[in-house]
């Protein structure tokens, strides 16, 4: 149980692009979602948390008008890059949970290379 | 302060050893406790979940919680070269009902 698929696993796309990147929970209802930049070598990063139909919570630093996250189900959360640049290319990973004392589960991560 | 803090290693450990991966935590409300491994290149996966002070045993993984202490511990047993990796500690945060916060990992070796 416990499944989250999240797609694509890769992009590879021009700057200037915009990159949409589906989190699903497959098996259970996610009441928050949460997004994480990963860079290489670099620990997970949260970027932001999202509640079923209530607008994100964006950590300091992140740029909620160009990461624009939807999660307009309880079991679909999307996140899209807009117009992407070479230094948004990262490993973007999403998590699913239902309640707080309950762990986050894990989709296998989407690796982005704006060129 | 940070709010988890790990050793960020590496953790060099011989194959068929015990590997001991320490984690403290700042937030004396903290009530959930979590460890994940990440493989290079991979997304966290879940390992173990503790709630209440004393061990937790999972095959080869034992989790150890003392909250008067803000101080959790993984053990792995019987260490493999399959269990080189980055172990993540993370916490839940009282005070955010929908938050937890991760550590920074500690990085472990198994060398045959």
């Amino acid at each position: 149980g416990a499944v989250v698929s999240q797609h694509p696993s890769w992009v590879i796309c021009k700057s200037g692009t915009s990159v949409k990147i589906e989190c699903r929970s497959l098996d259970f209802q996610a009441t928050t979602m949460f997004w994480y930049r990963q860079f290489p070598k670099q620990s997970l990063m949260l970027m932001a948390t999202s509640n079923e139909g209530s607008k994100a919570t964006y950590e300091q630093g992140v740029e909620k008008d160009k990461f624009l996250i939807n999660h307009a189900s309880l079991t679909l959360s999307t996140l899209t890059v807009t117009s992407a640049h070479p230094e948004d290319s990262s490993f973007y990973i999403c998590s699913a949970g239902t309640a707080s004392n309950q762990p986050q589960h894990f989709g296998d991560g989407t690796r982005l290379s704006i060129l | 302060q940070k709010e988890v803090e790990q050793n960020s290693g590496p953790l060099s450990v011989p194959e068929g050893a015990i590997a001991s991966l320490n984690c403290t935590y700042s937030d004396r409300g903290s009530q959930s406790f979590f460890w994940y491994r990440q493989y290079s290149g991979k997304s966290p996966e879940l390992i173990m979940s503790i709630y209440s002070n004393g061990d937790k045993e999972d095959g080869r993984f034992t989790a150890q919680l003392n909250k008067a202490s803000q101080y959790v511990s993984l053990l792995i047993r019987d260490s493999q070269p399959s269990d080189s990796a980055t172990y993540l500690c993370a916490v839940n945060r009282y005070s955010s009902a929908s938050k937890i916060i991760f550590g920074s990992g500690t990085r472990l070796s198994i060398r045959p």
